[in-house]
């Protein structure tokens, strides 16, 4: 089955950029869908289709996605970002998600 | 704006079942799939299976498959999500989702997201 994977914390600064891999075999010929998971929340939706945002997400949210890698970046990371992120694609009839990826900011 | 609204907290006991539901505002309950995911306590999210309330038409994660059975209600908006032969293994948050299959590409397969998330709804079970 196919499989994402995802470090399992990534730490920045604030007012830096934060970027968040995430790896699967020829990961470029999927679309990635990007989550941010607050504490006790929901997840919401932040990235899809590799590089869209939905209404209401900000401009420092952006993803690319080549090779095997999606990458979430997070430019001018501010403290409220500080969060799960989780990477998603379709394969098969179903839903893969990565393992998670705790931002600390 | 589409919202998800998901049944209250469940305590079971192991060997039990739980059956979770997830109404839907608005009109467009038909129009897209209805997705489940759990979460346990300081874990990731595990895609548990979706259904298309307009074809009925299901998948569920092999994981699951046998011990999970996913229905809807489409004259109330509403999908059901029910877990039998329950363990201490199953507490968790357990969300419904709305599956977009937006399109499919030569180059990428399927565009498939999850756009709107209820609220979860907390299962707990234990003896």
């Amino acid at each position: 089955s196919y499989e994402l994977t995802q470090p399992p914390s990534v730490s920045v600064s604030p007012g830096q950029t934060a970027s968040i891999p995430c790896s699967g075999d020829k990961l470029g010929l999927k679309y990635a869908n990007w989550f941010q998971q607050q504490p006790g929340q929901s997840p919401v939706l932040v990235i899809y289709e590799d590089t869209k945002r939905p209404s209401g997400i900000p401009e420092r949210f952006s993803g690319s996605n080549s090779g095997n890698t999606a990458t979430l970046t997070i430019s001018g990371t501010q403290a409220m970002d500080e969060a799960d992120y989780y990477c998603q694609a379709w394969d098969s009839s179903t839903v893969i998600f990565g393992g998670g990826t705790k931002v600390t900011v | 704006q589409v919202q998800l609204v998901q049944s209250g907290a469940e305590v079971k006991k192991p060997g039990a079942s739980v059956k979770v539901s997830c109404k839907a505002s608005g009109n467009t309950f038909t129009n897209y799939d209805i997705n489940w995911v759990r979460q346990a306590t300081g874990q990731g999210l595990e895609w548990m299976g979706w259904i298309n309330p307009n074809s009925g038409n299901r998948g569920y994660a092999q994981k699951f498959q046998g011990r999970v059975t996913m229905t809807t209600n489409t004259s109330i908006s509403t999908g059901y999500m029910e877990v039998s032969s329950l363990t201490s293994e199953d507490t968790a948050v357990y969300y419904c989702a709305r599956g977009i299959s937006a399109y499919y590409s030569p180059g990428k397969g399927w565009l498939y997201f999850l756009d709107v998330w209820g609220q979860g709804t907390t299962v707990i079970v234990s003896s």
